[in-house]
């Protein structure tokens, strides 16, 4: 079964630094989809970063980075110049590509609070 | 602005009296999701609907159900809350099934 570990339950940035959320997963497929998502507190949950597994090239969303390691199932999301917006939960996820039984496996991590010190 | 709506966004309910948690869309996205998350923990997918065609997770109690009588309606039924099934329950859409998701605001359920 896969799983997604995120082993920081909390991280603190100051403002306009750059910081690294870590996330590893387990899976024995060789195609999936990794996502990084963001959850302000009381507001909804926004996708900040997707890397399809099959790309090499590491995606990048403005100030958001990934650093995808597929050898070694780590999917790390780099913050630069961070924001006091930045603040919020941040939940990596595993989507696969195939299915098992006719249901998709889309599963997320416990989540990084990132505090965004001024 | 096209978007996941949820509501109520606030619901309590007592112990085993049924509770209907409801989600819009206006996205015209394919795929709606009902996900369960506890305090501090991670959303857990209880169930999607890709058009009308149900999908159900292995782990799913069968205490939730669902309903989708339309493209941009999706219910989540609860029929004998438990103090366990107190959670925020979030709904969120995507195109297809390997298309990004939208998430709504959530509904916070809270079981007497």
């Amino acid at each position: 079964a896969q799983t997604v570990t995120q082993s920081q339950p909390e991280m603190s940035v100051q403002e306009a630094e750059t910081v690294t959320l870590s996330c590893t997963y387990d899976t024995s497929e060789s195609d999936y989809y990794l996502f990084w998502y963001k959850q302000p507190p009381s507001r909804q949950m926004i996708l900040v970063i997707r890397q399809e597994a099959y790309k090499q090239q590491n995606a990048t969303e403005n100030r958001f980075s990934v650093n995808f390691q597929k050898a070694a199932k780590s999917f790390s999301l780099k913050i630069s110049d961070s924001q006091l917006g930045d603040a919020a939960m941040y939940f990596c996820a595993y989507r696969s590509v195939t299915t098992t039984s006719g249901t998709y496996k889309y599963i997320f991590g416990t989540g990084t609070r990132l505090k965004v010190l001024a | 602005d096209a978007m996941v709506i949820q509501n109520p966004r606030y619901q309590v309910t007592q112990f085993g009296k049924p509770v209907t948690l409801s989600c819009s869309q206006t996205l015209n996205h394919n795929v709606m999701y009902w996900y369960q998350q506890k305090s501090s923990q991670a959303p857990k997918l209880l169930f999607h609907y890709y058009d009308k065609d149900f999908n159900n997770e292995a782990d799913t109690p069968d205490n939730f159900q669902s309903r989708r009588p339309n493209t941009s309606f999706c219910f989540l039924d609860i029929r004998s809350p438990g103090l366990g099934d107190a959670a925020m329950y979030l709904c969120a859409t995507s195109r297809g099934r390997q298309e990004t998701q939208y998430f709504g605001p959530g509904t916070r359920l809270l079981v007497l």
